[in-house]
């Protein structure tokens, strides 16, 4: 079975521009979730989505991130304006029904660099 | 709240070596533990998990026991290769609402050949 498909996989942006990624999750997988994670750190949740509604996003800085998963499959997260700290990796993850333990699948990430 | 501190890094081994990388939790109830591992340039995979106090999760030569008295779940292979260089993350899942996981810093390990 295909995995989690994320793109781009690298992007550099000067900061207040903004940037959006992509994410496909393995087909069937409700749960879909975004990482941010900072050179030298773990993943730190930032959304969790179930089919297309919000379960978790209490550490989204919401005054410059969003992200949505309209028709409950892939999904976009967008930085607008982007800050110096906004360099990251972004991972985004995927999780089945069937799973009655978090069991995650990742994708290899996008490597974002703020300039 | 819930917390993962595993040994900071890098720890750089020569290969056959004996390999255990600390890792302890802070967590109400009874959550999932997890042990990722990440190669450069890819996401993140997971190695192995265990789901109750006790279990032995196991995997490639890893293992890692589910220690509730001592809040740990160290993750332990006896005879390290230069493949298993990577970054190693410690997790929970407090198995309850929606299942967020919890990682650690990240131990990186260099294997010599």
């Amino acid at each position: 079975e295909a995995g989690v498909a994320q793109s781009p996989r690298y992007k550099i942006i000067e900061k207040r521009q903004s940037v959006a990624f992509w994410c496909n999750p393995i087909s069937g997988h409700a749960t879909l979730y975004w990482y941010q994670q900072i050179l030298g750190q773990g993943p730190k949740l930032l959304i969790q989505f179930q089919n297309n509604g919000v379960v978790d996003d209490s550490q989204l800085p919401k005054d410059r991130f969003s992200a949505e998963r309209l028709k409950g499959v892939d999904s976009t997260l967008k930085i607008q304006p982007a800050k110096l700290e906004d360099s990251a990796v972004y991972l985004c993850a995927s999780r089945g029904l069937r799973d009655s333990t978090d069991t995650q699948y990742f994708g290899p990430g996008t490597r974002l660099t703020v300039l | 709240g819930n917390s993962v501190t595993q040994m900071e890094g890098p720890v750089t081994l020569s290969e056959e070596a004996f390999l255990t990388i600390n890792c302890t939790y802070t967590a109400t109830g009874y959550p999932s533990l997890f042990w990722y591992v990440q190669y450069p340039g890819e996401g993140l995979q997971l190695l192995l998990k265990a789901t109750k106090a006790d279990d032995k999760g196991s995997n490639k030569g890893f293992e890692a026991t589910y220690r509730k008295e001592t809040t740990s779940f160290h993750l332990e292979k006896g005879s390290v290769q230069v493949s298993d260089s990577a970054v190693y993350f410690c997790a929970l899942s407090p198995n309850t609402g929606g299942f967020k996981t919890i990682f650690g810093a990240g131990t990186r390990l260099f294997v010599k050949a």
